[in-house]
């Protein structure tokens, strides 16, 4: 079955303590991206990833860092998480004629 | 950023009617994608369209283009309470459309 899956899909820190949130697709896509989800705001792409070691920020990418060492995975990494990063992170995976499709969701909070 | 605005926000009808939602913009893009999201779920592309004025008619939903490639619609005819959800547009940009600005959603509820 072609899949986005994310993990975890629940998360409660603290502010300070670096965490990951890892993504991995199974349909060989050379696109992926991570966006947040916050009221009132929408979707927010994050960082974006065009193939292994090709990354570039999103609209929204401070506060956070990615890496794409394998085409199927794009983890996001949090190197010291603060409250205003307490959302909704979605990671998203694509081919070139722009089927786009969205992990179930990681919803992180942070105290 | 570049804004899509979307409208309207919450939009809550009974069923068999019909609906538009609008998704505009000052700016240009490549293409456009709308997306339905059900809670506690991710977003699932229901159609991307890309050329200005272009049509695309998915069962009873009818999306729309705008000649200018700045605008696009959403069309659903005689709702149905499995309509119900949050529709989402983006539009793409960037060599590969790589880069996605999503609009804040309008949220639907059928009423049965």
């Amino acid at each position: 079955e072609a899949q986005v899956t994310q993990n975890p899909r629940y998360l409660i820190t603290v502010t300070g303590k670096k965490l990951t949130v890892t993504c991995s697709q199974n349909m060989n896509h050379e696109y992926m991206s991570w966006y947040r989800q916050d009221p009132g705001l929408g979707l927010r792409q994050i960082y974006y990833s065009m193939n292994v070691e090709v990354t570039d920020k999103g609209d929204v990418p401070e506060g956070y860092k990615v890496s794409r060492k394998e085409k199927r995975n794009f983890p996001l990494i949090l190197e010291s998480p603060s409250p205003n990063q307490t959302s909704l992170y979605f990671c998203a995976s694509r081919n070139r004629v722009d089927t786009q499709y969205f992990g179930p969701g990681t919803r992180l909070t942070v105290l | 950023t570049q804004l899509l605005e979307q409208s309207p926000q919450f939009l809550s009808i009974q069923e068999g009617e019909n609906l538009t939602v609008y998704c505009n913009s000052s700016s240009v893009f490549s293409s456009l994608q709308w997306y339905r999201q059900e809670p506690g779920e991710g977003p699932v592309l229901l159609v991307t369209v890309v050329t200005g004025g272009e049509v695309k008619k998915l069962k009873r939903l009818t999306f729309q283009f705008g000649d200018a490639r700045k605008d696009s619609s959403l069309h659903i005819t005689a709702a149905q309470p499995g309509d119900t959800g949050l529709y989402l547009c983006a539009g793409a940009r960037g060599f590969g459309n790589e880069k996605l600005t999503f609009g804040t959603g309008t949220r639907l509820t059928i009423i049965p």
